[in-house]
């Protein structure tokens, strides 16, 4: 059962464009989300994460919107640069147990080309 | 450095086998955790230390697999009698307290293939 969903496996945005990259979610009792970037042989690395009580949150390049009647989340890159390619994965905490269990998407690999 | 060592960062071994995966984190963050990542897949979470206790070890998979956590520091991960799918990227986290929407430092991870 796939609590987290990133449906789009790959993803090729040309430099300076916008990219979007998105995530659905089956369990209304997720807390937080988060999103990490991950390149190859190297662990993932914190990118930007929205509490359930927001639907918006922002830090320099990188927005992510939170939409949770639609149980979605999206995160935009503007503009997206050649060092931004890399493995992105959606992640959710649950509220209960009150610790951070993350449960990940499979992840969708983003290629920003010249 | 100061971030998640994890050792080794490569380990091959034959099916039957056991094996010890281990995690350095990062200097005091209390909070650490094991995933696992198969070929095309997300992170799968294994286990959850606060301290030296595991409050939550729903993940780990069999009772092949346990783990332990000393000094409220480095954590060993253990695989007994190896299989093939037990072949992923094993990799740690901690953070510094486990607050819920806390971030997770992650290490480079430890790539285990099963022969």
């Amino acid at each position: 059962d796939q609590q987290v969903k990133q449906n789009s496996p790959s993803l090729s945005v040309q430099e300076g464009r916008i990219s979007i990259l998105n995530c659905d979610y089956t369990n209304s009792m997720f807390d937080y989300f988060l999103w990490y970037k991950k390149y190859p042989a190297e662990g993932p690395t914190f990118l930007i994460s929205i509490s359930s009580i927001k639907d918006k949150n922002e830090d320099g390049r990188f927005t992510v919107f939170l939409n949770k009647s639609a149980k979605h989340l999206s995160l935009h890159i503007v503009p997206s640069q050649p060092g931004d390619s890399a493995v992105y994965f959606c992640a959710a905490s649950p509220f209960s147990g009150g610790y951070n269990k993350l449960i990940f998407g499979a992840g969708t690999r983003l290629a920003v080309h010249p | 450095g100061a971030g998640v060592s994890q050792s080794p960062s490569n380990k091959v071994t034959e099916k039957g086998k056991d094996v010890e995966l281990r995690c350095d984190p990062i200097s005091g963050h209390t909070a650490l955790y094991w995933y696992r990542q198969s070929l095309g897949q997300g992170l799968e979470f294994l286990i959850y230390f606060q301290g030296n206790s595991a409050p939550d070890k729903s993940g780990l998979p069999s009772d092949r697999f346990s783990a332990e956590r000393t000094g409220g520091s480095v954590s060993t991960l253990t695989i007994q009698r190896t299989q093939q799918e037990d072949s992923a990227v094993y990799l740690c986290a901690s953070s510094p307290s486990g607050t819920l929407g806390q971030p997770q430092h992650f290490g480079d991870g430890t790539r285990l293939s099963i022969l």
